[in-house]
């Protein structure tokens, strides 16, 4: 079964510094997500991608947050200058249409120290 | 309050017995969703209902969604100890560009 490839696993990081998350989404899928969650908490979105823009994103995605599809394949979202309140789970999901079932990824955990 | 708010918020329950777990939300949606996560995992697409359908099932799993009411329910039958997870309702929100999750169920299965 496809899957979406989210990479690193895991990331620590000093506050400050900034990290990329990468994600390769199901290869027919048109829509593409991020969102996080932290620890024990409920998940957040962060913003939604379709036809090489930013098609929706959440207050919690300001200026130090940004995303790219630098190829046919990857998607990857930018933090920079990283506050130790950006440790979560970050995970990238996939949709072949803009109603239909997502396909998440297993996430990167960020830990900012 | 909260677009997607489930409860409860935890559930036990012996093996072999059914979960119920209820979603509502506020706002009108084209569909509702439910997600499974395991521990530390990533999230899980179970089922999708429309907003014009009423009840789906798939394989132990049956949603039903009022819209009237703005509510849904998730029952897994005869459950096992592999459905210990959290389940998460995931709304799409008509007019908007993504899903908006509850909080989640923590389900528990004692074996």
């Amino acid at each position: 079964e496809p899957e979406v490839t989210q990479t690193p696993s895991h990331q620590v990081t000093q506050m400050g510094q900034e990290v990329i998350l990468r994600c390769v989404p199901i290869s027919n899928h048109l829509y593409f997500y991020w969102y996080r969650q932290i620890l024990g908490q409920k998940v957040e979105f962060l913003v939604s991608f379709y036809n090489n823009e930013i098609s929706e994103k959440s207050e919690i995605f300001d200026d130090q947050f940004s995303v790219e599809r630098p190829d046919g394949s990857n998607f990857t979202l930018k933090i920079r200058s990283t506050k130790l309140e950006d440790s979560a789970m970050y995970f990238c999901a996939s949709s072949a249409l803009r109603t239909m079932g997502y396909t998440f990824g297993s996430g990167t955990r960020l830990t900012v120290v | 309050s909260q677009q997607g708010e489930e409860d409860p918020q935890a559930l036990s329950i012996q093996e072999g017995e059914n979960a119920t777990m209820n979603c509502s939300y506020k706002t009108s949606i084209n569909n509702l969703q439910w997600y499974r996560q395991n521990s530390g995992r990533g999230l899980v697409h179970l089922i999708l209902i429309r907003s014009n359908e009423r009840e789906k099932h798939s394989g132990r799993l049956r949603v039903t969604l009022d819209t009237s009411k703005k509510s849904s329910s998730l029952l897994i039958t005869a459950s096992r100890a592999a459905d210990t997870a959290s389940y998460f309702c995931a709304t799409d929100i008509q007019g908007a560009q993504k899903l908006v999750f509850g909080q989640g169920t923590r389900l528990t299965i004692n074996p």
